[in-house]
């Protein structure tokens, strides 16, 4: 079936960095945008970029710029998130989710989510 | 950046009622706008895209409309399992924005 499977909970010093990984399954990787979208502990969603695994190309929003870099492996069919110089406020839970390429339209298949905490 | 807001921001209601929540944007979007159910503790759902389209699978007591900047999810008959957090979210631009959140809670 189709699914979107990351990896599991971090816990990271404020400074570090975290690299979450999205593994793709049950379609074609190359023909959906994945998307990073975090959710910060009783807050609401927040966008935080995409990548095209076809092109590599990658979007970010204003906020995150410089600090996020979103890449991918075409040949494992996974993407990634990685974000910088932590601090308290990134504690969240992040999820990865698909959009089609070729026709605009809603995020119709969302990882698990996995949890970041930043703590000293 | 297109600011979304929705409202309102929690409302109390019962099994069986009709329920509208409205999501307005800073600027024309035309009817790129999705609808999400968020349960706590899971991931999202989309329900509607291109504003009024149903997901495939979601049940057709949720609707949606609207075209510009405003924007309506109607659930016609709540149901036990629709107490949920309701989320719109703009794809217009490639920068994408959500909602903050509407609460759907047990009246």
């Amino acid at each position: 079936q189709v699914q979107l499977v990351q990896s599991g909970t971090e816990v990271k010093k404020p400074g570090a960095s975290v690299k979450v990984s999205c593994k793709a399954s049950g379609y074609t990787f190359t023909g959906y945008y994945i998307h990073w979208v975090r959710q910060a502990p009783g807050q609401g969603l927040e966008w935080m970029g995409w990548i095209n695994p076809n092109s590599g190309d990658t979007d970010y929003a204003q906020k995150f710029q410089g600090r996020v870099t979103m890449t991918r492996d075409t040949s494992i069919s996974t993407a990634y998130m990685e974000l910088s110089r932590l601090r308290s406020d990134d504690t969240a839970v992040y999820y990865c989710a698909r959009t089609r390429i070729a026709a605009a339209g809603g995020m119709d298949v969302w990882g698990q989510g996995t949890t970041v905490t930043v703590s000293s | 950046d297109i600011q979304m807001t929705q409202s309102p921001s929690t409302l109390s209601a019962s099994v069986g009622d009709r329920v509208t929540i409205t999501c307005r944007a800073s600027q024309s979007i035309s009817s790129w706008l999705a609808w999400y159910q968020q349960k706590p503790g899971k991931a999202p759902k989309l329900l509607i895209y291109k504003a009024s389209s149903l997901e495939t699978g979601v049940p057709s007591r949720f609707s949606g409309s609207g075209s510009g900047t405003e924007f309506t999810l109607t659930i016609s008959s709540l149901q036990p399992d629709d107490f949920a957090t309701y989320y719109c979210q703009q794809y217009i631009s490639y920068s994408r924005t959500f909602g903050q959140g509407t609460k759907v809670e047990i009246k």
